[in-house]
């Protein structure tokens, strides 16, 4: 079945420095979901990529889709205490198989802030 | 924005006991709900997707006697732990979405402690 890969496991970065995580999956997406959970808290939706090559920006965070449809990754830029939390990937697979419609999700990176 | 509450937040229960935990769409008709199960700093495991109306679709390695889902209206879906034994302890999840392509809004989870 489909798998999606998310690498580091653990990022520790100091309050400034930029964070990237990486996302691969073993078959072809139909899209990537992104989602942020804090802490004692539930996953939050925070974008969604369709299209190859995409690249979305929300504030300090870029999100890129591959162009094969396969991968991808977040970046934040000069990182803040309120960035702590556990960033995970989800995809899609492409619509016809019994997957259709359910998310696979990454194991997630857990980003540590320090002030 | 869409809102999904899930009760109760935390239960403990004795084991061989049965626990109940309602997801629920509060501002929207959510055809597809979704349960997932979430252990300490690991990813969000699929369990079931269930349909209004339907039966619910297992994951595989998840017990459908063990694990009842029911998803009688639009904007309730209950899954109930028959007989819950101390490795069913979790944090179990939801979510919902309008259909089985959509974006999925995720409850603020439940967490099961079986003693």
């Amino acid at each position: 079945g489909q798998q999606v890969m998310q690498i580091p496991q653990y990022q520790h970065v100091q309050e400034g420095e930029d964070f990237t995580t990486y996302c691969n999956s073993s078959t072809t997406l139909s899209n990537i979901q992104w989602y942020k959970q804090r802490p004692g808290g539930h996953p939050v939706f925070l974008i969604q990529l369709v299209k190859s090559g995409e690249v979305k920006k929300q504030k300090r965070l870029t999100f890129q889709f591959g162009e094969a449809k396969k991968n991808s990754s977040l970046h934040i830029t000069a990182t803040q205490t309120t960035d702590v939390g556990t960033y995970f990937c989800a995809g899609r697979p492409l619509a016809g198989g019994t997957s259709y419609g359910k998310l696979t999700f990454g194991q997630g990176t857990i980003l540590t802030v320090h002030p | 924005g869409a809102v999904v509450s899930q009760h109760p937040s935390r239960v403990i229960c004795k084991s061989g006991t049965s626990v109940k935990i309602e997801c629920r769409s509060l501002d929207f008709q959510a055809t597809t709900m979704f349960w997932y199960r979430q252990f300490p700093k690991q990813s969000l495991m699929l369990m079931a997707t269930s349909n209004e109306g339907s039966k619910a679709t297992y994951e595989q390695g998840v017990e459908k006697d063990k694990f009842l889902i029911n998803h009688a209206s639009l904007t309730l879906s209950t899954l109930t732990v028959t007989s819950a034994h101390p490795e069913d302890s979790s944090f179990y999840i939801c979510s919902a979405a309008r259909g089985v392509a959509y974006e999925q809004y995720f409850g603020p989870g439940t967490r099961l402690t079986v003693t």
